[in-house]
C-alpha cells in the first residue's frame, strides 16, 4: 500500500526566513503528487501538483516544489515565508492506476513568527 | 473560494446515532470523494461517487454509505455512530472520473463530535 511520511510534525521559522518542508513517498509505480494547504477552520485548498513532465513545479505564491524519483521526495520550498504563510500543509499522492483518490501524509504546521 | 459548500457546520451527535452530512459541489463536476480529517492527522479517503455511482472504497466500514444526486449535491451517512467518528468530514468535486491528475476542489468541512 502507497504511504506518505511527511517528517516534520511542525516547524517553527521566522518571518522572511527560507523554509523546506518535507515529504516521501512509497511507491514502486508512477505517482501523481501534490501540496495542500490548510488554514484554520477551513477546508483544503491546492498548493501545487505534479503530474509529469518538468520535476520543479511552483505555485503562484512562492513555493515550489521538486519531484524527485530516486528518493522519492516531493519536499515543498520557500525562499521567504510571510507571517500569512502559517498553516498546516499536507502532501499527498496519487497512484495513476487508483482512480482519484488521495492518500495524504500526517500534516506539518508551519509556524511563522515576526 | 473554491464554489463546494456542506452543510452543517458543526454537529453533535450521541453515540449509536445515525448523521447525515450534506456537500453541494461546483456545478459541472461528475465526481464527489468523501474525507474524514481526524484531529492532528491528515485526511483519510472514504468513498467516491461519479454520476451517482460508487466508484471507489477506503478502509471504512458498511455503515459509512453514501448518495449522489444529478443536481450535483451528495450525502455522507453514517449509522451507529461511535466514539471514533468525531472528526472533520471534508467532500471534494473534481471534474471527471479520470486517472488521477484532476485537481480536486475541498470544501470547509463539517465538524461531528460523537459524545
Amino acid at each position: 500500500a502507497q504511504s506518505v511520511t511527511q517528517l516534520d510534525s511542525q516547524v517553527p521559522v521566522f518571518e522572511e526566513a527560507p523554509v523546506e518542508l518535507r515529504c516521501n513517498y512509497s511507491s514502486s509505480v508512477s505517482v501523481y503528487l501534490f501540496w495542500y494547504v490548510q488554514y484554520p477552520n477551513q477546508g483544503l485548498q491546492l498548493l501545487l501538483k505534479y503530474l509529469s513532465g518538468s520535476t520543479l513545479v511552483e505555485s503562484i505564491n512562492g513555493f515550489e516544489a521538486e519531484f524527485n524519483k530516486s528518493q522519492t521526495s516531493f519536499h515543498l520550498r520557500k525562499p521567504s515565508v510571510h507571517i500569512s504563510d502559517t498553516a498546516e500543509y499536507f502532501c499527498a499522492v496519487i497512484l495513476n492506476n487508483a482512480g482519484n483518490m488521495l492518500t495524504f501524509g500526517g500534516g506539518t504546521r508551519l509556524m511563522v513568527k515576526p | 473560494e473554491t464554489g463546494v459548500t456542506q452543510s452543517p457546520t458543526h454537529l453533535i451527535k450521541t453515540r449509536g446515532q445515525q448523521v447525515t452530512l450534506r456537500c453541494s459541489s461546483q456545478s459541472g463536476h461528475n465526481t464527489v470523494s468523501w474525507y474524514q480529517q481526524a484531529l492532528g492527522q491528515g485526511p483519510q479517503f472514504i468513498f467516491q461517487y461519479y454520476r451517482e455511482e460508487e466508484n471507489g472504497r477506503g478502509n471504512f466500514p458498511p455503515r459509512f454509505s453514501g448518495l449522489q444526486f444529478p443536481n450535483y449535491s451528495s450525502e455522507l451517512n453514517v449509522n451507529a455512530l461511535e466514539l471514533d467518528d468525531s472528526a472533520l468530514y471534508l467532500c471534494a468535486s473534481s471534474l471527471g472520473r479520470l486517472a488521477g491528475g484532476d485537481t480536486q476542489y475541498f470544501g470547509p468541512g463539517t465538524r461531528l463530535t460523537v459524545l
